[in-house]
């Protein structure tokens, strides 16, 4: 099983909004990532945390605030977004080992900032 | 600064036809060179990758062709067919670090027509 899962699927969300991003996988993978993506761009890095500890933050403005509570799950907290915040979130995940590098996708959140 | 270039922006293919897109990089601590397939309204699906020990990697119609000396690796989908229509994305990383942090090349739009 290859799946990482994220909820919601699509969020409309105004500008005073806090809301959250959710993701889970279940393949014993303790790096996880979240990336943004614009309409016809590749994914951008936002963060990475490894063995649930936030080891990269791609210089992301603060109204975006990452979470991991545990191995499986990964959470990215909302607030006072802007309208240029809009995009695909993705949720990714792979294992800290150099035998398998396999980084897997979730499906992604749609984010509309009203 | 874009770590991986991309090329052709699109591609329109014949059924049946070969698609071969190319991507270079200048990093030589590159060690893990993945193919990524998205299609709208999705998260990219990992579809073949290569390390830099090998010149060839395939797997049913797709192909990644690696030349280290040269900084490059393309991809060649062999009798494409109108599902194929997606955007293929490339990538690099380094495992030196642990964390599986993935360059993105800018994406190629494929277009299988009938």
């Amino acid at each position: 099983d290859t799946e990482v899962t994220q909820t919601p699927k699509h969020l409309v969300m105004g500008m005073t909004n806090k809301k959250s991003l959710k993701c889970e996988q279940h393949m014993g993978h303790r790096a996880m990532y979240w990336y943004k993506q614009k309409a016809k761009k590749p994914p951008e890095l936002m963060f990475v945390y490894s063995y649930e500890k936030l080891s990269i933050n791609e210089s992301v403005p603060s109204r975006f605030s990452p979470e991991c509570p545990n191995s499986s799950l990964l959470n990215l907290h909302l607030h006072a977004l802007q309208p240029e915040d809009s995009a695909l979130y993705l949720c990714a995940s792979s294992h800290l080992s150099t035998v398998s590098y396999e980084q897997y996708f979730g499906p992604g959140t749609r984010l509309t900032v009203t | 600064q874009q770590q991986v270039k991309q090329s052709p922006q699109s591609l329109i293919v014949q059924k049946g036809g070969i698609s071969i897109i190319n991507c270079a990089y200048e990093n030589t601590a590159f060690d893990y060179f993945p193919w990524y397939q998205q299609f709208p309204g999705k998260g990219p699906a990992l579809l073949i990758a290569i390390r830099p020990d090998v010149s060839e990697k395939k797997e049913g119609r797709f192909t990644i062709s690696f030349n280290k000396s040269a900084k490059q690796f393309s991809l060649h989908i062999m009798d494409s067919q109108p599902g194929d229509s997606a955007t293929y994305f490339c990538a690099a990383s380094s495992l030196v670090t642990g964390a599986n942090n993935l360059f993105f090349g800018t994406g190629t739009r494929l277009t299988v027509i009938p």
